[in-house]
């Protein structure tokens, strides 16, 4: 069975940088398992940042961008903001029904 | 702007059925996928299944399999999931998510999800 694992949580202090990855089971994650990426706040549904490894939608904020980094996906937040912190949830395409990974709660601090 | 609505979730016995709807706007219905994701009780994001525009491609989490059925109504702009077999984990907010293309591949918007609590 197909796992999609992201780290549990990360810490980041206002201003800073942080990478969240994303890695499949199956082995190393290419464009073609269309990397999404997206924003959980309590009480909200979740709110998409990245489609298609990199791609941002309209409303997404300049300080995200995805990438594919050493065999897996990866979300980079630049100047975070304390409004950033959040759980945040992969999701891949890894043959079958796409997967998300166990989501990162990032801590502001 | 688009609009995503779900209903039908409420408090289900074991063993019974339910089927959730997704009323649409703003979008051309037809041209899009759409999917349905859940979320049980403190626990992370599920994806459960997805339907392409015209309804000819289907997927399904092995979870679900053989229980749910996705089905759209072009006529109505309505997503629906049946299921069927209910079990106590299949307690959680299901929301509904239309996608960026005519193949499931790439999410967008959400809507604001339905609550379905499985229990006797």
């Amino acid at each position: 069975q197909t796992v999609v694992t992201q780290e549990p949580s990360l810490t980041v202090s206002p201003g800073g940088t942080v990478t969240l990855t994303c890695a499949s089971s199956t082995g190393a994650v290419t464009s073609d398992y269309y990397p999404n990426w997206f924003q959980r706040k309590p009480g909200q549904a979740p709110k998409p940042l990245i489609y298609g490894t990199s791609n941002k939608h309209s409303w997404t904020p300049a300080r995200f961008s995805g990438s594919l980094l050493g065999g897996k996906a990866a979300l980079t937040l630049s100047g975070v903001q304390p409004e950033d912190e959040a759980e945040y949830y992969c999701l891949l395409y890894c043959g079958g029904a796409p997967l998300f990974g166990g989501g990162t709660k990032l801590t502001v601090l | 702007d688009v609009q995503l609505e779900e209903s039908g979730g409420r408090l289900v016995q074991p063993g019974g059925s339910l089927r959730l709807s997704c009323s649409a706007s703003g979008f051309n219905f037809n041209d899009y996928a759409m999917h349905w994701v859940r979320q049980a009780p403190g626990k992370g994001l599920e994806y459960v299944s997805g339907i392409g525009n015209n309804g000819g491609s289907t997927n399904y989490a092995d979870s679900v399999k053989g229980r749910f059925t996705i089905s759209r109504d072009k006529s109505k702009n309505t997503l629906y999931l049946q299921m069927s077999g209910l079990k106590t984990e299949d307690t959680a907010i299901y929301y509904c998510v239309k996608d960026r293309g005519k193949t499931p591949r790439d999410f967008d918007y959400w809507g604001q999800g339905t609550l379905v609590i499985v229990s006797s």
